[in-house]
């Protein structure tokens, strides 16, 4: 079974600082996914990695793929509140496999 | 309609009694995805349907759980004798085809959040 490990798992900032999120695995993904969700809706895509070593960004937000594939980081900067909400990594396997998540509350 | 739609929203059962959530997917996607989200935390594949090929049901947590794709379009969760454990949000996705290695984007429903009592 493919795990996928996400820290923290909670996550309280004030307005204005910097963030990292991880998501860590003991197995080679061919690409990995990053969601948003918040209360009552379902998980929106943010960004999809493909590529070992590969960073995206998506305005104060950018994201890491591992060199191995088996790891992946979140970094915001400048969170606001309405950066708030349930950040998802999932990996690609046979079907996806979803993290934990981690619940980032950014506090004005 | 625009996006991926779930019904009911809420659905409050007793143990035992069977339930059915219904999922309309995007129109022109062909692949379905059935999860469970329990409270703050990640998501649980349940069940993929891709066009007319054979269901992935290897997620289905019991024999309890079933589920149809009609037409290729609209979708039905079954749970039977439902038990307190399977209270949790049901989502419902759909995207166009998959492609290797990336997947196509997953849209999801709101949800159906099921409690059993």
């Amino acid at each position: 079974t493919q795990l996928l490990e996400q820290s923290p798992q909670f996550l309280s900032i004030q307005e204005g600082e910097n963030l990292t999120v991880y998501c860590n695995s003991s197995s080679v993904f061919s690409s990995l996914q990053w969601y948003r969700q918040e209360p009552g809706e379902g998980p929106v895509l943010l960004v999809t990695v493909v590529t070992g070593g590969e960073v995206k960004k998506l305005k104060r937000l950018t994201f890491q793929f591992g060199d191995a594939r088996k790891d992946s980081s979140l970094h915001i900067t400048a969170a606001q509140p309405g950066d708030t909400g349930l950040y998802l990594c999932a990996g690609s396997a046979r079907q996806l496999t979803f993290g934990s998540g981690t619940q980032l509350t950014v506090l004005p | 309609g625009a996006g991926v739609s779930q019904s009911p929203s809420n659905k409050v059962t007793e143990k035992g009694k069977d339930v059915e959530l219904r999922c309309d997917p995007i129109s022109g996607h062909t692949a379905l995805y059935w999860y469970r989200q329990s409270l703050g935390q990640g998501l649980e594949f349940l069940i993929y349907f891709q066009g007319n090929s054979a269901p992935d049901k290897s997620g289905l947590p019991s024999d309890r759980f079933s589920a149809e794709r009609t037409g290729g379009s609209v979708s039905t969760l079954t749970i039977q004798r439902t038990q307190q454990e399977d209270s949790a949000v049901y989502l419902c996705a759909s995207s166009l085809a998959r492609q290797v290695p990336s997947y196509n984007e997953q849209f999801f429903g709101p949800g159906t959040r099921l409690t059993v009592l």
